[in-house]
């Protein structure tokens, strides 16, 4: 199982956001990060706790290990506005947490 | 590129069979992907539904027990779901993706939503 906190963060553009994410046991550093935009498909941010995907900008980095880890983005953009999913893909079935929506302050 | 394009019906009846395929273009089924579907109930989170590698091997998820079958085919270079007897919980987007070999998904289709109503 897999958690996010907090659900809702509320951000000013250019600010820092910490986004967490907790797995009641281990997932070693199997572990993803996506970003899905309203009406949209996910896509893919981070895989393997800390490895951006193609194309993806610096400010987007991810850590932790084990069972806790962590998104941060380190200086907000407009179309970072979205809700942020992780998943743990170390033990079938593959599990997604419930999310957490960054929002415009 | 790679791109993934779904296709299916929007509406099926209660205890009906749903069936989606995405056909992958400007790459192969045959690669070292695993091919996935994950659903997205209306307003909810993501789950992940299962997965076939290209020798048939497949990963699905318990909680949908018998009712799930992952196919793929390689002569059309396309891999399907169906998932049979359904109810009103089953409704959502359906996304098609592939999977990297180390299971994080780099690539999804554009979703197919799907209304379980009669």
């Amino acid at each position: 199982v897999m958690t996010q906190s907090p659900a809702t963060l509320s951000v000013s553009p250019g600010d820092r956001a910490t986004l967490s994410c907790r797995a009641n046991e281990t997932v070693r550093n199997y572990l993803a990060w996506y970003q899905q935009r309203p009406g949209q498909a996910p896509s893919l941010l981070i895989y393997d706790t800390s490895t951006r995907a193609t194309g993806i900008p610096a400010r987007f980095s991810g850590s932790g290990s084990g069972t806790e880890f962590s998104l941060t983005i380190s200086s907000l953009q407009s179309e970072d506005f979205a809700v942020y999913f992780c998943q743990q893909y170390n033990n079938w079935p593959y599990t997604f947490g419930p999310g957490t929506t960054v929002d415009i302050k | 590129q790679v791109q993934l394009h779904q296709s299916g019906p929007g509406l099926v009846k209660p205890s009906g069979t749903l069936s989606l395929t995405c056909a992958v273009s400007g790459g192969s089924v045959s690669s070292v992907n695993w091919w996935t579907w994950v659903r997205q109930a209306p307003g909810k989170g993501l789950e992940w539904i299962g997965e076939i590698y290209h020798n048939g091997a497949v990963n699905d998820n318990p909680s949908l027990k018998s009712r799930l079958t992952i196919s793929l085919d390689q002569s059309t270079n396309q891999f399907s779901l169906t998932l049979t007897s359904l109810s009103v919980a089953d409704s959502g987007v359906y996304f098609c993706a592939r999977g990297r070999a180390a299971g994080a998904i780099d690539l999804w289709g554009r979703g197919t939503l799907v209304t379980v109503s009669s």
